[in-house]
C-alpha cells in the first residue's frame, strides 16, 4: 500500500505571497492532519479533515486555511506568508476513527519565506 | 503548563544500555498516547502507541501508561546507534486532535 504523499517537498517563497501544498492520504484513509514543525515550537497542529469537513482546528490564524476533496486528497493553503512560516509543513493520514487510531506522516514540505 | 512536556535533552546513552524517554501531559480526558520516531531530516516514524495503564511491550520498546500521574514512559532496551533520533510523544485528547511534545534528542554512542 502507497504511503502519504506530499508535494511539492520543497518551495521557496517571498513574503507577501501565497502557498498551497498538497496531500494524498494512504489509500482508504479518510482524515487527513496537518501540522507545522519548527525547531523553536516543535510540531503545531494546524487542522484535521475529515471527509470533506474540518473537523479540529489548532491555534493559527486566519492566514492558514485548508480543504479536502470527495477522493479524501487535501490541500493547505497559506496567503500573505511571514518569514515566520518557514516550515517543514507536514501531514498525516488515518482512518478517523479516533481512539487509538495511528497517523502515518508524508514526508513533509519544507517551505522557505525570504 | 504545557500540554506535552518532554525533557527537550540531549539523552545520551552506551551502546546496549537502556533508554528511558518520559512524557508527561496535562489533560486528564486524554485517551491515547503514541510514541513517534523522527530522524534527522525525515517525518515522524510511529513506535507505539498504549490506551490503557501499565506496560506495553513490543521487541525492544516498552511503553508505560499511568494515568493517575499523567505520565507515559517510553523504554528502549538494548540501545543501538540506530537507535539515536528524537523521539516525540503523542497525546490523543478529548477532542480528538493529537498534541505533539517537543521531543527528546537520544543519542547512542557505540
Amino acid at each position: 500500500k502507497a504511503g502519504v504523499t506530499q508535494t511539492p517537498r520543497y518551495l521557496i517563497k517571498t513574503r507577501g505571497q501565497q502557498v498551497t501544498l498538497s496531500c494524498s492520504p494512504i489509500s482508504g484513509h479518510r482524515s487527513v492532519s496537518w501540522y507545522q514543525q519548527t525547531p523553536g515550537q516543535g510540531l503545531q497542529f494546524l487542522f484535521e479533515y475529515f471527509s470533506e469537513t474540518q473537523r479540529n482546528k489548532g491555534n493559527f490564524p486566519g492566514r492558514f486555511s485548508g480543504r479536502q476533496f470527495s477522493n479524501s486528497r487535501s490541500e493547505m493553503n497559506v496567503s500573505t506568508l511571514e518569514l515566520g512560516d518557514s516550515a517543514l509543513y507536514l501531514c498525516a493520514s488515518s482512518s478517523g476513527s479516533g481512539g487509538s487510531e495511528t497517523q502515518y506522516f508524508g514526508p513533509g514540505t519544507r517551505l522557505l519565506v525570504l | 503548563q504545557k500540554e506535552v512536556e518532554q525533557n527537550s535533552g540531549p539523552l545520551s546513552v552506551p551502546e546496549g544500555a537502556i533508554a528511558s524517554l518520559n512524557c508527561t501531559y496535562s489533560d486528564r480526558g486524554s485517551q491515547s498516547f503514541f510514541w513517534y520516531r523522527q530522524y534527522s531530516g525525515k517525518s515522524p516514524e510511529l513506535i507505539m502507541f498504549i490506551y490503557s495503564n501499565g506496560d506495553k511491550e513490543d521487541g525492544r520498546f516498552t511503553a508505560q501508561l499511568n494515568k493517575a500521574s499523567q505520565y507515559v514512559s517510553l523504554l528502549i532496551r538494548d540501545s543501538q546507534p540506530s537507535d539515536s533520533a528524537t523521539y516525540l510523544c503523542a497525546v490523543r485528547r478529548s477532542q480528538g486532535n493529537l498534541i505533539f511534545g517537543k521531543g527528546t534528542k537520544l543519542s547512542v554512542k557505540p
